[in-house]
């Protein structure tokens, strides 16, 4: 059974820091992984989407990569700013397009 | 853009009641998913749908039931509510299996009291 993990569950950082949150995943045979954010109350907001053949995306300040092998993925934040915090979920997508998510990571931005 | 909309954004109801969740979508996507969410446990598939008529159960299909009459709108039923279903439910939409996004609308927040 595919289990999604997600490290740190929270992490607070001084704004401008550059981060990295961690995903990690129990079988590789994924068809995409995805990168969400949820705002306190609200839906998901898709951030980035990875598909199996690929080994990263990136949107702006954002950066994912994929290791599928190794079962890990990677979202890295450049300059961080308060508008960032939130709650970043990772998914993987197996067969049918079914998504299996992690718990998340809390970040808090300072100012 | 993909806009998924859910009828309710809060909703209480008391133990018993049947409750009806509307989740429509206005990008004709063959997709859509019942999720729920709860602090410790993350997000849950209760119940999705390939296409209007169909449904397959997801992980957690007990003391819910599904109906697509359309193929923009998926309702999940609670036939008979009770506290331990007090959640935040979310629909979600993509466009074919496994290789897109999946797009989410706002969220309703059930309280059963």
């Amino acid at each position: 059974k595919q289990e999604v993990t997600q490290i740190p569950a929270a992490l607070s950082v001084p704004e401008g820091e550059n981060l990295v949150l961690n995903c990690s995943f129990t079988d590789s045979a994924i068809y995409n992984l995805q990168w969400f954010r949820q705002d306190p109350g609200k839906g998901l907001t898709s951030l980035l989407l990875i598909q199996s053949s690929q080994r990263e995306q990136t949107s702006g300040r954002l950066n994912a990569s994929l290791d599928k092998s190794s079962g890990r993925s990677t979202l890295y934040i450049a300059a961080s700013q308060p508008g960032d915090s939130a709650t970043y979920l990772c998914a993987v997508s197996n067969q049918g397009g079914k998504l299996i998510f992690g718990q998340g990571t809390e970040l808090s931005v300072k100012p | 853009d993909v806009k998924v909309t859910q009828s309710s954004r809060y909703l209480v109801k008391r133990t018993g009641e049947k409750v009806f969740l509307e989740c429509v979508q206005d990008m004709d996507h063959e997709n859509m998913f019942w999720y729920r969410q709860d602090p410790g446990l993350g997000l849950r598939l209760i119940y999705f749908s390939y296409d209007v008529k169909m449904k397959e159960k997801g992980d957690i299909p007990e003391g819910y039931s599904v109906s697509r009459e359309k193929k923009e709108r998926f309702s999940l039923i609670l036939e008979s509510a009770s506290t331990n279903q007090t959640s935040m439910y979310l629909c979600a939409s993509s466009s074919y299996r496994g290789a897109d996004t999946q797009y989410f609308g706002p969220g309703t927040r059930l309280t059963v009291l």
